[in-house]
């Protein structure tokens, strides 16, 4: 099993541009997460699904938009990047939304200058 | 809103016991979970605490009183790759699920 993975590890955007993250996890979880990482901030959370199918709003929304066609892949896109999306992002899966766990993958890290 | 609060950072000798508190207040809670992450990897899990009480796991231990929104985590025995940062993080109700919400993470350097 690979777990959760991300695509890909490392990206330079220049503002305005676009582009999507792409996770997959192949542990059948029906919850996935994306989250953003700054220095100082912890983890705040972009969107999440409860399904495949389904999507919502977390603490930290504007700016990005996400799909769940699939229910192993959960795609985050920045439609116009901005300076103030430099992060480093990571996704999450858990079971359920009572699972003691989250599942995160390796992160993919951002610029966008 | 929701509001978890950890110290930001703390230092600690090998060997020795380190506490790391986490408070919170939030509009619902369904569980509390610690994570470790090492610079430039992801979190880890290390403990679940859903009911008030002591919960061991080898070297670490999770604690949680629900009346004082409180928990903490106990490190015994130190050793150099304990240097980390601990996420304390809450699960909430929100929008007929549970999503967990993360405090900002205390930094734990332990030196010799």
């Amino acid at each position: 099993n690979a777990g959760v993975t991300q695509t890909p590890k490392f990206r330079v955007l220049k503002t305005g541009q676009s582009m999507t993250l792409l996770c997959a996890q192949d542990m059948n979880h029906e919850y996935m997460y994306w989250y953003r990482q700054d220095p100082g901030m912890g983890l705040r959370l972009i969107h999440y699904s409860v399904g495949e199918g389904t999507t919502a709003k977390g603490e930290v929304p504007d700016g990005y938009n996400v799909s769940r066609l699939k229910k192993q892949n959960f795609l985050l896109g920045l439609e116009s990047a901005a300076p103030s999306q430099t992060s480093v992002y990571f996704c999450a899966s858990s079971y359920s939304g009572l699972a003691a766990e989250q599942y995160f993958g390796p992160g993919t890290r951002l610029t966008v200058t | 809103g929701q509001n978890i609060d950890q110290p930001t950072e703390m230092t600690a000798t090998e060997g020795a016991i380190v506490q790391i508190n986490c408070t919170y207040q939030t509009s619902g809670f369904n569980g509390l979970f610690w994570y470790q992450q090492h610079a430039g990897e992801a979190p880890t899990f290390l403990s679940y605490n859903v009911l008030d009480g002591l919960e061991e796991k080898g070297r670490f231990s999770s604690f949680l009183s629900r009346s004082k929104g409180y928990s903490y985590l106990l490190l015994k025995e130190l050793q150099m790759k304990d240097s980390a940062s601990y996420l304390c993080a809450v699960r909430v109700p929100a929008g007929g699920s549970y999503i967990p919400t993360f405090g900002r993470g205390t930094s734990l350097i332990v030196h010799p």
